[in-house]
C-alpha cells in the first residue's frame, strides 16, 4: 500500500531539547526517503535524506535513521531552536511510469518554546 | 545557481472560471518537473510529472491538466474551477535517478469562491 504514516501530528519541545519524528510505510519498493521542512506560506525545503541502503545520515543538528526491516524512519533534531518551529514532512520515493513519484507523510507541526 | 519561479503568487477565482498556473526553472537543463497540491494544513499530493518537453504523466488528476511547452516551463490548468481546487500549488524540479531529490518552488495560493 502506497502511503506513509507520520507521527506525532504536532509536538512542542523546549529550546535546547531533542525533537523526534517518526514515519512508517508498507511498500517495499520505496527506496529513497527525504525529509522536508515547511514554514507557513512557503514551499517545502529539503532538510535531509537517506537511501534505503543506509541506516543513518547526519547533517549538523539533524539525523535521520532508517530501519529497513521494520519499514520505519525517524528524524532527530538535537538542540532544538525557536527557528526550527515549522511543519516537517517525511516522504518516500519510488519509480512510477518511467519517472519517480513522491509520497508524503501527513506532517508534524513542531513548536519550539524558548 | 538554479532558480524556480511560480506565477502568480496568489489568485482568487470564481467557481467555473478557467485557471492557468506557471512554473519556470532557470539554471538547469532538462530537469524533471512536478506539480503538487496541498490543502490548507494538509500534506502534499503529487499531481503530474514531466521528464521531457511535451510529455506529461498524471499521478492524480483532480480535474486539472498539465503541459510542458518548453524545457524550463511547466503549466497547470483547468477550464472550469471547482471549490475543491482551493489550496497551495507547488512546482518542483529534480535531476532524476534513484536519489531523485525534488526541490520546490515558492508556491501559488489559490482560493476558489
Amino acid at each position: 500500500q502506497q502511503q506513509v504514516r507520520q507521527s506525532p501530528q504536532s509536538l512542542t519541545v523546549w529550546e535546547g531539547g531533542t525533537t523526534v519524528l517518526t514515519c512508517s510505510y508498507e511498500d517495499s519498493t520505496f527506496n529513497y526517503f527525504p525529509w522536508y521542512q515547511q514554514f507557513p506560506g512557503e514551499g517545502p525545503a529539503l532538510l535531509i535524506s537517506i537511501l534505503s541502503v543506509s541506516d543513518k545520515k547526519e547533517d549538523g543538528r539533524f539525523t535521520t535513521f532508517f530501519n529497513k526491516r521494520e519499514k520505519k524512519l525517524s528524524l532527530h533534531i538535537i538542540d532544538s531552536q525557536p527557528g526550527d518551529s515549522a511543519t516537517y514532512f517525511c516522504a518516500a520515493s519510488f519509480s512510477y511510469q518511467g519517472g519517480r513519484a513522491l509520497i508524503f507523510g501527513t506532517g508534524t507541526t513542531v513548536s519550539v518554546s524558548p | 545557481a538554479q532558480t524556480i519561479h511560480q506565477w502568480p503568487v496568489a489568485e482568487i477565482k470564481a467557481v467555473g472560471s478557467p485557471l492557468s498556473l506557471g512554473c519556470t526553472i532557470k539554471g538547469k537543463s532538462s530537469p524533471n518537473l512536478y506539480w503538487y497540491w496541498q490543502a490548507t494544513g494538509g500534506t502534499l499530493q503529487q499531481l503530474f510529472y514531466s521528464i521531457t518537453v511535451g510529455q506529461v504523466e498524471s499521478v492524480v488528476q483532480l480535474n486539472l491538466s498539465a503541459s510542458r511547452p518548453k524545457d524550463d516551463q511547466f503549466i497547470l490548468s483547468t477550464e472550469k474551477l471547482l471549490l475543491s481546487h482551493s489550496g497551495f500549488y507547488l512546482c518542483a524540479w529534480s535531476l532524476g535517478g534513484n536519489q531523485d531529490t525534488q526541490y520546490f518552488g515558492p508556491g501559488t495560493r489559490l482560493l476558489v469562491l
